[in-house]
Parts: structure tokens; C-alpha cells; sequence
């Protein structure tokens, strides 16, 4: 049973562009949220998406935006990017409804410079 | 508003020497209590979800406890391989999502 999936492991960019994130969720997971860690704090809430729509976003500004395909995987974008993206980006995959659980994929580290 | 916080920001443990790892919430309404394990560079990894005070789960030298403020992970008798960062988070009521709001973790060093 494959679990949640993330590309690329690492990506280095220059301030000011774009960049896209990917991930598919773990079997039998409709809902993706997608999480940002900075070096020594715990993961902070973006978005998360479901029946391929936004349902609820964290405090981060319209630079980030997501998409769902209709096969539930999942893709962040952040544009126009600034040294303080830098960070471990994290996907994570649970189900709509009953359990509760976000299984995380292995991260994207962004470096931005 | 919703808040976690976790102590000790960083613990080092001799191989053997059981310790405790405390977790303090404040939310709306709890849905879940959730205990995840994350290594250098990678994910976190899930442990254990608790619902009510007064659960309790284990697994191996772990056991995890809820109270209607807070949570405690115990770790018996801890070895080296038990090293690495435990994040505390919690789910509120009534959101539109299941987002996990999450501690800044305590980094768990075991020394052989």
C-alpha cells in the first residue's frame, strides 16, 4: 500500500519565481492538505482541498494557491517567491469523513535565495 | 483562539531512562488529540489519536494519555532509535476541515 507521495525531494529558487509542488495521497484518501515548516516550528496549516475545491485556507496570502485533480493527487503553487518561503513543505492525505488521521508524505524542501 | 504548546523544547534522555513529554492545548471544541514522530529532513509520522480525557494508548516503549487540558507521552525505558522530534497536534469541532494545529515540538535525544 503505497503511502502519500511528494515531488520533488528538494528544490532551490530564485526570489521572485514560481514554483510547483506535487503530491498524491495515500490509497483510499480523498482530502490532501498541505502543511509549511520552517526550520524549528511545527507544521502550519495552508489549505486543504477536497472534491477538487478549496475548502478552508490557514493565514497565508493569495501567492499560494492549490489545485485537485480528479484523481484525488494534489499540487501547490506559491508565486512570486520570498527568502521566508524557504521551508519543509508537507502534503498530508486523510478521508472525508469518520477517521480523522492525516498520514504526511516525506516533505518537499524548498530553498529559496 | 486555538493553541498548542509543548515542553521541554528539548530533552536528553540515557538509554534506559523513561521521561515524560508534555503537550497543552487550548481549543473550541476537541475532536482529536494526535501524537505524531518526525526524524531530521522527513515527515511526521503518526503515533497514536486520542478523543477524550482519560484515554489512553501505547505502542512499544510509547504511551500516550489525554486530560481535558492536556497530554503526556510517556516513553519507557527509551533506546537511541526512539531519537527524533514529537509534535503534538490538535483538530477542533465544527471546522470546515480537519487542519491539525500543531506545537513546536520537543526534540528527544537518547544517549547510549
Amino acid at each position: 500500500d503505497a503511502g502519500v507521495t511528494q515531488s520533488p525531494t528538494h528544490l532551490i529558487k530564485t526570489r521572485g519565481q514560481q514554483v510547483t509542488l506535487r503530491c498524491s495521497p495515500k490509497s483510499g484518501h480523498d482530502t490532501v492538505s498541505w502543511y509549511q515548516q520552517a526550520l524549528g516550528q511545527g507544521p502550519q496549516f495552508i489549505f486543504q482541498y477536497y472534491e477538487e475545491e478549496e475548502r478552508q485556507r490557514g493565514n497565508f496570502p493569495d501567492r499560494f494557491s492549490g489545485h485537485q485533480f480528479p484523481n484525488y493527487s494534489s499540487e501547490l503553487n506559491v508565486n512570486a517567491l520570498l527568502l521566508g518561503d524557504s521551508a519543509l513543505y508537507l502534503c498530508a492525505s486523510s478521508t472525508a469523513s469518520g477517521i480523522h488521521e492525516q498520514y504526511f508524505g516525506p516533505g518537499t524542501r524548498l530553498t529559496v535565495t | 483562539e486555538d493553541q498548542v504548546t509543548q515542553s521541554p523544547e528539548a530533552l536528553r534522555l540515557q538509554e534506559g531512562e523513561s521521561s515524560s513529554l508534555n503537550c497543552s492545548y487550548t481549543v473550541s471544541g476537541l475532536r482529536g488529540l494526535f501524537w505524531y514522530r518526525q526524524d531530521p529532513g522527513k515527515g511526521p509520522e503518526f503515533l497514536f489519536t486520542l478523543y477524550s480525557a482519560g484515554e489512553e494508548k501505547e505502542k512499544e516503549r510509547l504511551k500516550a494519555t489525554l486530560t481535558k487540558k492536556e497530554s503526556f507521552l510517556h516513553i519507557t525505558a527509551p533506546k537511541p532509535e526512539d531519537s527524533a522530534t514529537y509534535l503534538c497536534a490538535v483538530q477542533a469541532r465544527g471546522g470546515a476541515t480537519n487542519k491539525l494545529i500543531f506545537g513546536t515540538g520537543t526534540l528527544l535525544a537518547v544517549q547510549p
